[in-house]
C-alpha cells in the first residue's frame, strides 16, 4: 500500500530540545518537501529535495535542518533555534515537476 | 510579499448551492494551479488542476476556471455538499519553480 508515512502524530518537546519528526513514503517519488501550518498562514515552505543526498531552503528554514540520505526518507530536525516551532508540520512528495504533491497526514508539535 | 492571496478567509453556503472559492496570483510566470482540500489535522488532498494553456478543467462535481488576464482563478463546487466542508488552498508554480506557492486558505462551511 503506498504512501507517506509521518510520525508521531502528536509531539511534545521542552524549550531548548531539538526533536526530529520523521517522514517516509514507499511511492517512489525524487521530490520531497516540508511544509509548516499556522493558524491563518497557509502552507508555508521550509525545506525541499528533488534528489537524493540533496536539499534547498524554503522560505522559512531558519531554525530547521534536513537530510536526504535515502530516496524513501527525508527527516525535519526541529533545533532550539526555531523561536516559534508549535504548529502542524506536513510532508509531501512529487514524482516529478508538476505532478503535483501528494502529502502525508502531518505531525503537530507543541513546545511546552 | 504574497504571491498566492486568498482573501476570504472564509464562506459558508447552504447545501446544493454552488459554492465558489476565489484565488488572485501576482507572478505572471505562474504556468500550472491546483486546489486542495484540508480537513483538521490532516493532510491536503489534491482537489482539481489547470495548465495555463487552458481557461477550465472540470472533474466531476468540481470545475476550476483560469483568468490569466486578471491573474484570477476560481473553484466551483456544484452542488455544495456537508462533507465538501473544509479548509481548500489554491496553489500555483513557475516552470522554473521548485516548489508550490500556497494561498492561506478558505474555510468552507
Amino acid at each position: 500500500d503506498g504512501g507517506i508515512t509521518q510520525s508521531p502524530k502528536y509531539l511534545f518537546r521542552k524549550e531548548g530540545q531539538n526533536v526530529t519528526l520523521s517522514c517516509e513514503q514507499n511511492l517512489n517519488h525524487d521530490a520531497m518537501y516540508w511544509y509548516r501550518q499556522d493558524p491563518g498562514q497557509g502552507l508555508r515552505l521550509i525545506y525541499y529535495s528533488q534528489i537524493v543526498n540533496d536539499f534547498q531552503k524554503g522560505d522559512i528554514a531558519e531554525g530547521y535542518s534536513v537530510s536526504r540520505e535515502k530516496k524513501e526518507s527525508f527527516p525535519l530536525t526541529v533545533t532550539s533555534a526555531q523561536k516559534n516551532p508549535t504548529a502542524f508540520y506536513l510532508c509531501a512528495t512529487e514524482p516529478a515537476t508538476h505532478y503535483g504533491y501528494t502529502f502525508g497526514s502531518g505531525t503537530r508539535l507543541t513546545v511546552v | 510579499d504574497q504571491q498566492v492571496k486568498q482573501n476570504s478567509p472564509s464562506l459558508s453556503v447552504q447545501e446544493g448551492r454552488i459554492s465558489i472559492l476565489n484565488c488572485d496570483y501576482t507572478n505572471s510566470m505562474f504556468d500550472y494551479f491546483l486546489w486542495y482540500k484540508k480537513y483538521p489535522a490532516e493532510g491536503p488532498t489534491f482537489l482539481i488542476s489547470i495548465s495555463s494553456i487552458k481557461d477550465k478543467n472540470e472533474d466531476g462535481r468540481f470545475t476550476v476556471f483560469l483568468n490569466k488576464s486578471a491573474k484570477h482563478l476560481s473553484l466551483h463546487i456544484v452542488p455544495s455538499q456537508p462533507g465538501d466542508s473544509a479548509v481548500y488552498f489554491c496553489a500555483a508554480m513557475s516552470q522554473a519553480g521548485t516548489a508550490l506557492i500556497f494561498g492561506k486558505g478558505t474555510t468552507l462551511s
